[in-house]
C-alpha cells in the first residue's frame, strides 16, 4: 500500500529534549516536506527537499533542522524544542507532477511543556 | 498580510445544498491552485487542482480561478453529509507550497 508514515504519533515532552520525528515514504518521491498545522494559522510549511541531499528552508523554519540522506526517509529533528513548537506535524510527499498531488502522513501531535 | 487568506467558518449547510468556498491571495507568483480536504484526525487529501484562471469541474465539485482578482473558489453542488470536513486551499511558488487555514464545512441530513 502506497503511503507516508510517521512516527510517533502522539508524542509529550519537555522544553530543551532533543527530538526527532520520523517520516517514510514507499512511492519513490523525490518531494518531502514537513508541515505544521496550528489553529488559525492553518498549514504551514517548515522545510522541504528536492531529493536526496537537498533540503530548503519553508515559511518557518526556525528551531527545526531536517537531513534527507535516503530518498525514502525525511526525518524532522527539534534540537532544543520549546513549548511554541507544540502542534500538529504533517509530513508529505510527491512527485511535483502537473496536479501537485502531495500526500499526506497521519500526522504527529506533539506536546511541549 | 498573509500570503493566502481563507474564511475559517464554521460553515454549516442542510443536504443538499450547494456550498462556496473561497480564497484570496497577494502573491503574483502562484502558478497553481489547489482544494484538500482534511477529515477529522487525518491528513489531508488532494480534492482538485488548477494552473490556470478558468473552470474546472470533477462531479459534483468545480474549482474556479481568476487570477487579476486573485481569487479562488470551490463549489460543492448537491452536498452531502460525508462532505463534512476541513477544506484548505493551496498554492504553489516554486517549490513551496502555501496554504489556508480550512474552512470547517458541516452538512446535516
Amino acid at each position: 500500500e502506497a503511503q507516508v508514515t510517521q512516527n510517533p504519533r502522539y508524542l509529550i515532552t519537555v522544553t530543551g529534549k532533543k527530538l526527532t520525528v520520523t517520516c517514510s515514504q514507499n512511492m519513490n518521491h523525490e518531494y518531502m516536506s514537513w508541515y505544521r498545522q496550528d489553529p488559525g494559522l492553518g498549514l504551514r510549511q517548515i522545510y522541504y527537499s528536492m531529493n536526496v541531499e537537498v533540503t530548503d528552508k519553508g515559511d518557518v523554519p526556525e528551531g527545526y533542522k531536517v537531513s534527507r540522506k535516503e530518498k525514502r526517509n525525511f526525518p524532522l529533528i527539534l534540537e532544543s524544542p520549546s513549548p511554541n513548537q507544540t502542534s500538529l506535524y504533517f509530513c508529505a510527499s510527491s512527485v511535483l507532477g502537473l496536479n501537485n498531488e502531495q500526500f499526506f502522513g497521519p500526522g504527529t501531535r506533539l506536546t511541549v511543556l | 498580510q498573509k500570503e493566502v487568506e481563507q474564511d475559517p467558518g464554521p460553515l454549516s449547510v442542510p443536504e443538499g445544498a450547494i456550498v462556496s468556498l473561497n480564497c484570496t491571495y497577494s502573491n503574483s507568483a502562484f502558478q497553481y491552485f489547489m482544494w484538500y480536504r482534511q477529515y477529522s484526525r487525518k491528513g489531508p487529501e488532494l480534492l482538485m487542482y488548477t494552473y490556470s484562471s478558468g473552470n474546472k469541474e470533477d462531479g459534483r465539485f468545480t474549482a474556479q480561478v481568476d487570477k487579476s482578482s486573485k481569487y479562488i473558489s470551490l463549489f460543492i453542488r448537491d452536498s452531502q453529509p460525508s462532505d463534512s470536513a476541513t477544506y484548505l486551499c493551496a498554492m504553489r511558488s516554486g517549490n513551496q507550497f502555501y496554504f489556508g487555514t480550512g474552512t470547517s464545512l458541516t452538512v446535516i441530513p
